[in-house]
């Protein structure tokens, strides 16, 4: 079953250290994977996208189809990187998308 | 506000009503898509439209949920005979179809509170 994992419902660190979210994934062809990101009191909204190795907000992740794994990384976290960050997976390069339970990162001063 | 716009915020009905949501996508857009997410999860997909067509739907959409788009414009999701556990946040995206992995622009979403 196509399946998205996120194991860590809250992830807190201190400003200026490293954060790595965690996306497992389970699916048998070849997926395209996203991180959405949700800011309080915002609108859900694309962070990046596995297929445009694009750095954004600092922010990168890799697909490594070995260890079916797309993890969010940021080197130096910022308070405003505070949110909820959800992994995706489209099996179609569709709209359809199979998300994760979803992530808190919180950034503390 | 150009985006997504989705009416009503807030809806608080009794259980055994009928509840009706709407959702404006983006003009230019012809891909609408809706989507629902309980506490503590991810969206989970329901259903999406092609202009007014109807292209899919998930086998959460029970069939007392029915969705329409027909001009292909905003789009309707009406829940009858609402159950406890239809309480959840619905959420319309839309997109444009043409570019590699489409990108969705979600708007803020109707949230369902079923007493």
């Amino acid at each position: 079953a196509q399946r998205v994992t996120q194991p860590e419902k809250l992830l807190s660190v201190f400003k200026g250290a490293p954060v790595e979210l965690k996306c497992n994934y389970s699916y048998s062809g070849s997926p395209e994977l996203f991180w959405y990101v949700q800011y309080s009191r915002q609108r859900l909204q694309l962070l990046l996208r596995h297929i445009s190795r694009e750095s954004i907000k600092g922010f990168t992740a890799d697909l490594n189809k070995g260890e079916t794994s797309f993890h969010l990384k940021k080197p130096f976290a910022q308070e405003e990187d505070s949110a909820m960050y959800y992994c995706a997976l489209s099996h179609n390069q569709g709209g359809k998308l199979i998300f994760g339970q979803g992530t808190e990162l919180s950034v503390k001063p | 506000d150009t985006g997504v716009s989705q009416n009503p915020r807030h809806k608080i009905t009794k259980r055994g009503q009928n509840v009706t949501f709407r959702c404006d996508p983006i003009s230019e857009h012809n891909r609408l898509y809706w989507y629902r997410q309980t506490l503590g999860q991810g969206p989970e997909f329901l259903t999406y439209f092609q202009n007014e067509a109807q292209l899919e739907k998930s086998r959460l959409l029970s069939d007392r949920f029915s969705a329409e788009r027909p001009k292909g414009s905003f789009s309707t999701l009406e829940i009858q005979r609402t159950e406890q556990g239809d309480s959840a946040m619905y959420l319309c995206a839309s997109s444009t179809r043409g570019h590699p992995n489409e990108k969705l622009f979600f708007g803020s979403g109707t949230q369902l509170s079923v007493l």
